[in-house]
């Protein structure tokens, strides 16, 4: 799986957008991007994923560049609750829901 | 989304003891489950994949030996944290895969050996 680099943190104000990057400049055809975040003490929760085209649900939009070689997550309202580390991960279609390899992800914190 | 429970939520015990950690999918039924360790600002470590019906699968550097995984049945794997050390003080956490292919994760169980 294409390894993933993201910066080690973010601020963001509370109701405004929050717009986290990934660059996967390795990443192959079949590989999707997924995104997870994780609050404190918990378990990772499940946001999004795309394979090529911008993708959008309840929780975040994903845009992915023509090229592949990069994505962002956005959060369109961000509240204090999205305080967490949100995690970018490629992931090798047939292997979906298999190993995540997760790295360091972004620490985004929201302020008051 | 499915939900994946966590049996403890958090864990005290003595250096030399065994601890078992349990993972269930409660609405859905799971061939494979995931165990994860996490260190204090840490990011999460896969530490091995749980089968059911089959002997788990260990990432290199795991001790099979000292973290026992059982994968029993659909809804139901366990983490036995054999002969603890402080050093295997953590946050341990499971993932089951649903059947279309998603992924979720437990809660955790925070594990302090003293």
């Amino acid at each position: 799986d294409a390894k993933t680099t993201q910066p080690t943190s973010m601020d963001c104000a509370e109701g405004r957008a929050a717009n986290l990057p990934c660059n996967h400049s390795t990443i192959s055809g079949n590989e999707y991007v997924y995104w997870y975040r994780q609050i404190h003490s918990q378990g990772p929760q499940y946001i999004i994923h795309g394979l090529k085209n911008n993708e959008t649900n309840e929780m975040a939009s994903l845009i992915i560049t023509e090229d592949r070689k990069s994505s962002t997550l956005i959060l369109p309202h961000a509240t204090l609750r999205d305080t967490a580390v949100y995690y970018c991960i490629a992931l090798l279609q047939g292997n979906q829901g298999g190993k995540l390899i997760f790295g360091q992800g972004t620490e985004l914190s929201v302020k008051p | 989304g499915a939900v994946v429970s966590q049996h403890p939520s958090r864990v005290i015990c003595k250096s030399g003891t065994s601890v078992k950690i349990e993972c269930r999918s409660l609405d859905f039924q799971a061939t494979t489950m995931f165990w994860y360790r996490q260190f204090p600002k840490k990011s999460l470590m896969l530490m091995a994949t749980s089968n059911e019906g089959s002997k788990a699968t260990y990432e290199q550097g795991v001790e099979k030996d000292k973290f026992l995984i059982n994968h029993a049945s659909l809804t139901l794997s366990t983490l036995t944290v054999t002969s603890a050390h402080p050093e295997d003080s953590s946050f341990y956490i499971c993932s089951a895969i649903i059947p279309v292919g998603e992924q979720f994760f437990g809660p955790g169980t925070r594990l302090t050996v003293l």
